[in-house]
């Protein structure tokens, strides 16, 4: 069974800061991983997804990594905005009927 | 246009009655779901359809009952509702192909049961 864990559970930097957000998996036997935003009140919205046989995905200031034989991913978010504050959720999708297990979420507050 | 559009946002009940959530997807996906979201932020996967058939029925209580009308529709009914079933429930779509399988959310509705 695929657990997803995420660390930290909580971040708060000063606007400016370059930060990674932590996401390990159990299962290696994956077919993507994806990262998605979370915004109070609302749905989720995908940020990028790596397939299984890529190492990173990248759009503007953020960078995702994969390294599935140690079960890690990483998300990169370069000089922080006070918009980027929101929760951010990994989601590893497995087979068996095309499941997304999602992480417990990393919830980012960027301060001015 | 709204890609995943979920009804009604704010669903408030008491214990015993029966509700339904209504999804409708504008994307052309083949592939539509239900998350819940609990208390404590944890998304789970409830069902998953694929071209109007049942592909994932993650152990959810028989109270709950998705049906798919067509691929573009995936509603989810809940009988006998219980304090418990109190979560915020995503739907979502997908194109189906597994490898770029890039999810698409809606933006959820709060059900509150009293």
């Amino acid at each position: 069974k695929q657990e997803v864990t995420q660390i930290p559970a909580a971040l708060s930097v000063p606007e400016g800061e370059n930060l990674v957000l932590n996401c390990s998996f159990t299962d290696s036997a994956i077919y993507n991983l994806q990262w998605f935003r979370q915004d109070p009140g609302k749905g989720l919205t995908s940020l990028l997804l790596i397939q299984s046989s890529q190492r990173e995905q990248t759009s503007g200031r953020l960078n995702a990594s994969l390294d599935k034989s140690s079960g890690r991913s990483t998300l990169y978010i370069a000089a922080s905005q006070p918009g980027d504050s929101a929760t951010y959720l990994c989601a590893i999708l497995t087979g068996g009927g095309n499941k997304l297990t999602f992480g417990t979420g990393t919830q980012l507050k960027v301060e001015l | 246009d709204t890609a995943v559009s979920q009804t009604p946002k704010y669903l408030v009940t008491q214990m015993g009655n029966d509700k339904s959530i209504k999804c409708e997807q504008n994307l052309g996906h083949d592939t539509m779901y239900w998350y819940k979201q609990d208390s404590k932020k944890f998304l789970k996967i409830m069902f998953s359809y694929n071209n109007k058939e049942l592909i994932i029925n993650e152990t959810v209580p028989n109270r709950f009952s998705p049906k798919s009308p067509d691929k573009a529709h995936l509603n989810l009914h809940i009988n006998s509702l219980e304090l418990g079933d109190s979560a915020v429930y995503f739907c979502a779509s997908s194109h189906g192909d597994r490898r770029n399988e890039k999810l698409f959310f809606g933006s959820g509705t709060q059900l509150s049961v009293l």
